[in-house]
């Protein structure tokens, strides 16, 4: 592969339920992002790692949760999903200094 | 707080110019981004700013002016393909990208 993957495309879930988006580069970038997008609304950050075995809140992080073993994954999850939660997520790496951030795909989550 | 304005939507015709602006408020500066984004795709970067003044790269070029806080993205050569959404971001002194709503550009024959 080569960029930066997430699984899974598109997901439909029941409030309540544990769900976690995955998200891998090859790029071997230090930093990975985790963001969601709203209509209407910016990109809006909700974890971030600057290194593996670390990470840090964004702007809308309560209700998820991240971890970083590698420098290659970076997976998020959604403890107890709710409504508020149906969003577009993507995952990011890069950005680190004057480095340009590279998305995925992105995860299309609905929750009902 | 921080913030990011640019126009909501915006109409072009094919093989017209169109300038889109970018203004911000931000604790700090180490940076400005333009993406662009298709229907349903993810944000692909297209240039960065951190001094003042225009890059150009091809059909696009951008404008940065720190004092004033201020940014635009001029496309040429419009094509129908243009068609998307620009997104505008600064980077902050946590070197945090800070992003706008976006600019939805209608391009028309």
């Amino acid at each position: 592969i080569a960029g930066i993957t997430q699984a899974p495309t598109s997901q439909i879930l029941a409030a309540g339920r544990r769900m976690t988006l995955r998200c891998t580069q090859d790029m071997r970038h230090n930093a990975m992002y985790w963001y969601r997008q709203d209509l209407g609304l910016g990109l809006r950050l909700i974890h971030y790692s600057n290194t593996a075995g670390t990470t840090g809140k964004g702007e809308v992080p309560d209700g998820y949760s991240v971890s970083r073993a590698n420098t290659d994954d970076f997976p998020l999850t959604l403890a107890s999903a709710v409504p508020s939660q149906t969003s577009v997520y993507f995952c990011a790496s890069g950005g680190t200094d004057t480095d340009t951030q590279y998305f995925g795909p992105g995860t299309r989550l609905t929750v009902l | 707080g921080q913030n990011i304005d640019q126009p909501t939507e915006m109409t072009a015709t094919e093989g017209a110019i169109v300038q889109i602006n970018c203004t911000y408020q931000t604790s700090g500066f180490n940076g400005l981004f333009w993406y662009q984004q298709h229907a349903g795709e993810a944000p692909t970067f297209l240039s960065y700013n951190v001094l003042d003044g225009l890059e150009e790269k091809g059909r696009f070029s951008s404008f940065l002016s720190r004092s004033k806080g201020y940014s635009y993205l001029l496309l040429k050569e419009l094509q129908m393909k243009d068609s998307a959404s620009y997104l505008c971001a600064v980077r902050d002194s946590n070197y945090q990208l800070i992003w706008g709503a976006g600019t939805k550009l209608i391009i028309k024959p």
